[in-house]
């Protein structure tokens, strides 16, 4: 059963850079039809995907979000990551990674999130 | 600001049906059938329940269906249960440039 476990620093200082990385475990990151992809939600708001990767390293971006954010893919460690530069308080919330079915457009399987507090 | 629209809240009584909107723009809801609907428990993650504006995955229930029309995707609850109180946000393809557009999102509440 395919299941996706979000790590993260926790805090993160504004301006700092925040780093997530997501493990797969029951299923190759390196599978054919999927991308992998990062979703966020604030405290008490609604859902903003972020971005999405393909084991190769093709990647797709929120444009709200291409300046500051940045996916990758280690396919020996069935891993991948996300960092967000120059990061505010606005950016604190619950950071969700998922798997992303490209040929429908959604998100069918999702780790349990992590949460990620910008303070000072 | 969310780049589709859904109402804040819905509610209906056990055993009624309630149907939550999402409009979008022909650039997306209305030229694509990637329609998505996700449910959302509080502290939990989302849970992909529609996909392709009218397919279910497998387990989910038939009581939850979804259509389009032009610009708006529907998602309709039917034979309400306590159960079905979540948040319920939809989701369409937005083209290249912006690939997946979120609602804001939708509270429902069973009375």
């Amino acid at each position: 059963q395919l299941q996706l476990q979000e790590s993260g620093p926790g805090p993160v200082k504004p301006s700092e850079t925040l780093s997530l990385t997501c493990t797969v475990s029951g299923d190759s990151i390196s599978s054919s039809i999927y991308f992998w992809g990062w979703v966020r939600q604030p405290p008490g708001k609604g859902l903003e995907w972020i971005a999405a990767i393909y084991y190769s390293g093709g990647t797709y971006y929120n444009p709200s979000l291409k300046s500051r954010v940045t996916m990758s893919v280690d396919t020996s460690q069935n891993q991948f990551s996300l960092k967000m530069y120059s990061v505010t308080a606005a950016d604190t919330a619950l950071y969700y990674c998922a798997r992303y079915v490209r040929a429908v457009d959604n998100f069918d399987i999702w780790g349990q999130g992590t949460l990620v507090t910008v303070s000072s | 600001q969310s780049a589709l629209t859904q109402p804040p809240s819905a509610s209906g009584s056990p055993g009624q049906s309630v149907t939550i909107s999402c409009t979008g723009t022909s650039g997306d809801v209305g030229g694509y059938a990637y329609v998505s609907w996700y449910q959302q428990f509080p502290g939990k993650a989302p849970k992909l329940i529609i996909y392709e504006v009218t397919k279910r995955p497998s387990g989910v229930p038939d009581r939850f269906s979804g259509s389009k029309s032009g610009n708006t995707a529907s998602l309709t609850v039917s034979r309400l249960q306590a159960e079905d109180e979540a948040d319920y946000y939809c989701t369409s393809y937005g083209g290249s440039n912006n690939l997946l557009l979120f609602g804001g999102g939708t509270k429902l509440t069973v009375l």
